[in-house]
């Protein structure tokens, strides 16, 4: 069965400034994985996913996340923060042949300050 | 197109009452899913259908049961409430994985729910 790590439960940074919110995973089979966002009192919204192809995907709001499969990780990036940034971000995972079911990190809230 | 909608977004119960939650899609997915939020422990999976009359369990299904009579409708319920069954529920939806190019699940607004 798959597992999520995401070691950070919060990230606080300046605004401007850059970020990364971590994400490592653990499966014996294909992975698809992808990055959630939940702003207060929200459902969740794709941010990126990686299904196949180029390890650098690109997602919305700027956002960004590399696939590295010799270290199971999933890195989040975004170059420069904004204030509206500030939510919880969650990593998943769902393997090949699973009915798309989803396991999700514990989730690690970013807080953007001035 | 609403997308994903859950009933009610808010809910109080007593120890041992019982209710339905409602979650109502209108993008023709085959897939559905019933999440809990929990603080410090994100998303975990309750039960999940992957077409109209099947259901399946997920990583923590005791005490709630799940019905898919119609594509567009989850329903969740909880039997006999306990405490342990407070917690924000997420209703979500999709196509299958292997069968489009884009995946995303798409998730309703949620529902918090208290037990007493």
């Amino acid at each position: 069965a798959q597992s999520v790590t995401q070691l950070d439960s919060q990230v606080p940074v300046f605004e401007e400034a850059p970020v990364e919110l971590r994400c490592n995973y653990s499966s014996s089979v294909s992975v698809y994985l992808f990055w959630y966002v939940q702003y207060p009192n929200q459902g969740l919204q794709l941010l990126l996913k990686y299904l196949s192809g180029s390890t650098l995907v690109k997602g919305i709001n700027g956002f960004e996340a590399e696939f590295n499969k010799s270290q199971t990780s999933f890195h989040l990036r975004k170059p420069s923060v904004h204030i509206s940034d500030t939510a919880e971000y969650f990593c998943a995972v769902s393997e090949a042949g699973t009915a798309s079911k989803l396991t999700f990190g514990t989730g690690t809230r970013l807080q953007v300050t001035l | 197109n609403a997308g994903v909608t859950q009933t009610p977004k808010f809910r109080v119960l007593k120890t041992g009452q019982s209710m339905t939650l409602l979650c109502a899609q209108d993008m023709n997915h085959e897939y559905m899913y019933w999440y809990r939020q929990d603080p410090g422990m994100g998303l975990r999976l309750i039960h999940y259908s992957v077409g109209e009359g099947t259901t399946a369990k997920g990583e923590v299904p005791d005490g709630y049961n799940v019905s898919r009579l119609k594509k567009q409708n989850f329903l969740l319920g909880l039997e006999s409430a306990a405490p342990s069954q407070t917690s924000v529920y997420f209703c979500a939806s999709s196509y299958p994985l292997e069968f489009v190019s884009s995946y995303e699940q798409y998730f309703g607004p949620g529902t918090r729910l208290t037990v007493t």
